[in-house]
């Protein structure tokens, strides 16, 4: 399996902060990346795949990049409602998902 | 607007059996892929299983194979997945996701997702 590991697991932010979350594969993976946002006590929510492909919904301040096997999502400008649990996930082969970084209050 | 409502969860002992089920509306079941994705307490995220839209495909996590089955119903929208030799490291919250977009069969991102069901396995 490839295995996803994500930078840094946790990340203190203020509103208003830029923010990037880093996710690297174990291999090469093309663009086969999404990204989701939990919640506590709620179910993972869709921002991004293929990379950097916003998902219908989610605001423009969440964007994705990379290729291969480094990536990164960001938040140009954190608000409120951003302060959760980020994963990736690869769907290259079997999908496997990074160990999340929780961005919390600062 | 999708819909994906697990039930079954429960509290079990060790090796023992228990059926999970997701009814999903609001989309045309029969033609999505649809997986199990579980979250033990205060860990990351595991796909268990997976099944293909006509049910003719189906893929399992090393940890999970031979123990768990995956199968659907579309006549009556439900997805399950049937738990035999349960164990202490089964425990966690078990999600019932469909299909977003593919690289290939059994590869894909999770477009929606259910609310969850707990299933806890202690003696």
């Amino acid at each position: 399996d490839i295995q996803m590991t994500q930078s840094p697991s946790t990340l203190s932010a203020s509103v208003g902060d830029r923010v990037t979350i880093t996710c690297r594969a174990s291999q090469t993976i093309s663009s086969w990346l999404a990204w989701y946002q939990q919640k506590p006590g709620k179910a993972p929510k869709l921002l991004i795949y293929q990379a950097s492909n916003l998902e219908s919904g989610v605001p423009s301040r969440f964007s994705g990049s990379g290729s291969g096997t480094e990536f990164t999502l960001t938040i140009s400008s954190l608000q409120p409602d951003d302060f959760a649990t980020y994963y990736c996930q690869q769907y290259n082969s079997y999908p496997t998902f990074g160990g999340g970084t929780k961005v919390e209050i600062k | 607007e999708v819909q994906l409502v697990e039930s079954g969860g429960d509290f079990i002992q060790p090796g023992g059996s228990l059926r999970l089920s997701c009814a999903a509306s609001g989309f045309t079941f029969s033609s999505y892929a649809m997986s199990w994705v579980r979250q033990a307490p205060g860990m990351g995220l595991e796909r268990v299983s997976g099944i293909s839209d006509n049910g003719g495909s189906t893929y399992y996590a090393d940890s999970v194979k031979g123990r768990f089955t995956i199968s659907r119903d579309s006549p009556k929208n439900t997805l399950y997945l049937q738990m035999n030799s349960l164990r202490v490291e089964d425990t966690a919250v078990y999600y019932c996701a469909k299909e977003g977009g593919r690289r290939a069969p059994g590869y894909y991102y999770f477009g929606s997702w259910g609310q969850g069901t707990l299933v806890t396995v202690s003696s």
